[in-house]
């Protein structure tokens, strides 16, 4: 099952632009991951964002987490062509014992120059 | 540094075949994930391995079953293969046992066609 949901499924802007992506979850959650994946390719991990944080910033990139709206964004800021690629939000969910991460279907983002 | 590595990267299957796939680990790392991702969606989890033992399972039936060498190395098997088993099978590794609460290594996959 997917916990995590992204929104909007596909998003379309030009270079330079701002995306943001956000993604919602249900259940109570360790820490919330973003990865990238570009056509054919593996997943790049992006960012790990921990439930006791609320904001986390890398390069271009910035997160939040809301865990009272069980919500997260991402942003990413002047956006390039090579940003095109589908990106993904995991949960880790807060339960006793071990959990595996839970991935969403994805925004598939394009970047237009 | 040595990332993830995947083989093969395409292969192409009959139903009621059995395959195997195979992922080196990138170096440093002991603890294997193996994901299926159909076309359009999320990577579902199938299986986890560590220090050569299943640790975490998903919803997969039993004809998915992995092993994991004292290199860290890891290979997915699946039998009687089905037209659904059509996917990309992504490996991905880490550091220290459960995969959620750290950033995972992915290798570029190996996309698997049952006709």
């Amino acid at each position: 099952s997917q916990q995590g949901e992204e929104d909007p499924q596909a998003l379309s802007i030009q270079e330079g632009e701002n995306a943001t992506m956000n993604c919602s979850y249900k259940t109570s959650i360790n820490n919330l991951q973003w990865y990238r994946q570009n056509s054919g390719r593996g997943l790049v991990h992006l960012i790990l964002i921990r439930s006791n944080e609320r904001e986390k910033h890398s390069g271009r990139l910035r997160v939040t987490l809301d865990t009272s709206k069980k919500s997260s964004s991402l942003l990413i800021t002047a956006s390039r062509a090579a940003d095109t690629a589908s990106y993904f939000c995991a949960t880790a969910r807060m339960d006793s014992g071990n959990t595996p991460l839970v991935f969403g279907k994805g925004t598939r983002l394009s970047v237009i120059a | 540094e040595t990332g993830v590595t995947q083989s093969p990267t395409h292969l192409i299957k009959t139903r009621g075949q059995q395959v195997t796939l195979r992922c080196s680990s990138q170096s440093g790392h002991n603890t294997v994930s193996w994901y299926q991702q159909a076309l359009g969606q999320g990577p579902q989890f199938i299986f986890q391995y560590y220090r050569e033992e299943e640790n975490g399972r998903g919803n997969f039936p039993p004809r998915f079953s992995g092993l994991q060498f004292p290199n860290y190395s890891s290979e997915l098997n699946v039998n009687a293969l089905e037209l659904d088993d059509s996917a990309l099978y992504l490996c991905a590794s880490s550091f220290g046992g459960w995969v959620s609460n750290q950033p995972q290594h992915f290798g570029d996959g190996t996309r698997l066609s049952i006709l």
